[in-house]
């Protein structure tokens, strides 16, 4: 089984500085690692995703994470954050469970509050 | 292209009553999972369905159960509320099981409060 720790439940920053959020996974198997975005009242939007290949992954809005297979972390940076990324923002890994079927397994969540 | 819907946004039921939730998949999609988000947490799996046939559960009692129509959307039905069930529901739709690298759309939630 997979599981996600993500380490801090709310990061408060000014804007315009740099961000990261931290995420580290468990599991006995290969896996692939999303970030995902969650604004008030709203789903879940897809920030970056990590499959395979370079483990510099850059996304959506500005946002890169990096894969580190040997600490197990898959950490969400952002150089120069903006008053709009205030958000919640969840770390997921998803490996093979089975008849070809595919679990996410989501993180707690981090606040991100973004000040003037 | 049209999102991932879900309906209805808010509801509120009593200890023991049932409810369903719906939730009409972006187009082309033909896998549908739920997740249960309780407040302050990240979504937990409930379970995930593949061209109408349940594919894979998390650890969710049986009275969480669900359909899948042949035209992809599904709804999560719930019996016997209780107060834990409180919770933002979240359904995600996605192009096709077996790869983890599909990526999940997610709809809005139906936030259902249990009194």
């Amino acid at each position: 089984a997979q599981s996600v720790t993500q380490l801090d439940s709310q990061v408060p920053v000014f804007e315009e500085a740099p961000v990261e959020l931290r995420c580290n996974y468990s599991s006995s198997v290969s896996v692939y690692l999303f970030w995902y975005v969650q604004y008030p009242n709203q789903g879940l939007q897809l920030l970056l995703k990590y499959l395979s290949g370079s483990t510099l992954v850059k996304g959506i809005n500005g946002f890169e994470a990096e894969f580190n297979k040997s600490q197990t972390s898959f950490h969400l940076r952002k150089p120069s954050v903006h008053i709009s990324d205030t958000a919640e923002y969840f770390c997921a890994v998803s490996g093979k469970a089975g008849n070809n079927f595919n679990k996410f397994y989501f993180g707690s969540g981090t606040k991100l509050n973004v000040k003037p | 292209e049209t999102g991932v819907t879900q309906s209805p946004t808010h509801l509120i039921k009593t200890r023991g009553q049932q409810v369903t939730l719906r939730c009409s998949s972006q187009s082309g999609h033909n896998t549908v999972s739920w997740y249960q988000q309780a407040l302050g947490q990240g979504p937990q799996f409930i379970f995930q369905y593949y061209r109408e046939e349940e594919n894979g559960r998390g650890n969710f009692p049986p009275r969480f159960s669900g359909l899948q129509f042949p035209n992809y959307s599904s709804e999560l039905n719930v019996n016997a509320l209780e107060l834990d069930d409180s919770a933002l529901y979240l359904c995600a739709s996605s192009t096709g099981s077996g790869t983890s690298r599909n990526e999940q759309f997610f709809g809005p939630g139906t936030r259902l409060t249990v009194l």
